[in-house]
């Protein structure tokens, strides 16, 4: 069954560091696809960056980037240059591609220090 | 990706009573997914709509409490039957844009008093 782990709650960061964002993932399929979300206090959901299985290289989407490790089963976002903008929660999300359904994790909440 | 217009935003309903969320996709899709996301919570898949079909329900949620709608290519609803005060959650409707991940719609706050 396809799980998804996110053991960090809550993170701080100051203004214009970076920060990683941990997730790791359990699944059986080979082929599947990594996905994160930032969902602000307004409750929108916004799709960050996509990572496939099979891609060699990791995903970049301007100041986002996945640090994808296959064989430890992880996916972690890492954001560069903090804004106070960035203060939300982020969700990891894996959906295997023979099939519609895609997880989440819990969850972390970012905070971003002026 | 589509733009996905979802009303209402939010409400505040009794117990017992009834809500339909609609949600309105700009394109033609085959697929749309409702989920519920319960207070501090993360996000759980209630259902996959297909038109012309019945929807399919995951693991905890049945067509009585959930049922759903899907007229349509464009257009779906999910309704919260007969609620309580555990129901209050955010409702996300949503379409899968496979490798550009979900387009979601803003969400529906509901509270039930």
């Amino acid at each position: 069954a396809q799980k998804i782990t996110q053991t960090q709650p809550g993170m701080f960061v100051q203004e214009k560091e970076a920060v990683t964002l941990d997730c790791t993932y359990d699944t059986s399929d080979q082929s599947y696809g990594l996905f994160w979300y930032k969902q602000p206090s307004s409750g929108e959901m916004i799709f960050l960056i996509y990572q496939g299985s099979y891609d060699e290289q990791n995903a970049t989407e301007g100041r986002y980037s996945l640090n994808f490790q296959k064989a430890r089963k992880s996916a972690n976002l890492v954001i560069s240059a903090s804004q106070l903008g960035d203060s939300a929660m982020y969700f990891c999300a894996m959906r295997e591609d023979g099939g519609f359904k895609t997880i989440f994790g819990a969850g972390t909440r970012l905070f971003v220090k002026a | 990706s589509a733009v996905i217009s979802q009303k209402p935003s939010r409400d505040i309903c009794q117990r017992g009573t009834s809500l339909t969320i609609q949600c309105q996709v700009d394109s033609q899709v085959t697929m749309m997914f409702w989920y519920r996301q319960q207070p501090g919570q993360s996000l759980t898949l209630i259902a996959t709509a297909n038109q012309g079909s019945e929807a399919t329900y995951e693991s905890g949620f049945v067509i009585d409490k959930f049922p759903i709608s899907r007229p349509n290519l464009t257009f779906s609803t999910l309704t919260v039957s007969n609620m309580s005060p555990e129901d209050s959650s955010i409702y996300l409707c949503s379409v899968d844009y496979r490798n550009y991940g979900y387009t979601f719609g803003s969400g529906t706050r509901l509270t039930v008093v």
